[in-house]
């Protein structure tokens, strides 16, 4: 099978754009889960989408959106950039079958640099 | 919030020593996971534990989850330079099982 991918693999932008990111899960994975990983910060939790919906949501601004379509690919945006949203952001995908906790697959990233 | 601790933060070793990571979390986990990251690479799987006390095993790697599921620890004996990398423990608090709260890693290097 392959792997999570994710598209753009590396992005500038300038401070008060916007960003659209998106990922494409593993065949059969229903749950997408992103990340946001920072030096300083480390891997942070944005939020989790499982069958077109978000199921859970991480410490993180409203500017901070995401969505999962009918296929389970993903998309996350980023409104109004700022110069802290630089960073790489990581796509997980899971299968979650029923009864089992399920490792995360990760995705290689999308490294968003704002200037 | 929930929040999982990892110490420490960077441990250089030589060849053939050994190496420990440890997490806290002040609250009972639902269950641990861990990650390794290669340099300029992103969070591969290597385990799962889920019961209380539970100690499983691959190689060189031994991971433990502590009685009271609060805490786990990595240890790697012997290590080698395919070890290098960052190594992060990931909590799950139960309810959803897509949202980790990951410790903020502990960077490992190996001098031959």
């Amino acid at each position: 099978k392959a792997g999570v991918t994710q598209t753009p693999r590396y992005l500038i932008k300038t401070r008060g754009q916007q960003v659209t990111l998106s990922c494409s899960p593993i065949s059969g994975h229903r749950s997408v889960s992103w990340y946001q990983q920072t030096p300083g910060q480390g891997l942070q939790f944005l939020f989790e989408y499982f069958s077109e919906t978000q199921r859970n949501k991480g410490n993180f601004p409203g500017r901070f959106s995401g969505r999962q379509f009918s296929n389970s690919r993903s998309e996350m945006n980023v409104s109004t950039l700022e110069l802290g949203d630089s960073a790489l952001y990581l796509c997980a995908s899971s299968p979650q079958l029923a009864g089992s906790y399920n490792e995360q697959f990760f995705g290689p990233g999308t490294r968003l640099t704002v200037l | 919030g929930q929040q999982v601790m990892q110490i420490p933060q960077y441990q250089h070793v030589q060849e053939g020593e050994d190496f420990t990571t440890y997490c806290n979390s002040s609250t009972t986990l639902s269950n641990i996971q861990w990650y390794k990251q290669r340099p300029g690479g992103h969070p591969v799987f290597l385990i799962q534990l889920v019961k209380s006390g539970e100690v499983k095993k691959q190689k060189r790697l031994t991971f433990q989850f502590g009685e009271a599921k609060k805490n786990s620890s990595l240890h790697i004996t012997a290590t080698q330079t395919t070890d290098v990398g960052t190594y992060f423990c990931a909590g799950n608090y139960g309810g959803s099982q897509g949202n980790l709260i990951f410790g903020k890693g502990t960077k490992l290097s190996v001098k031959p």
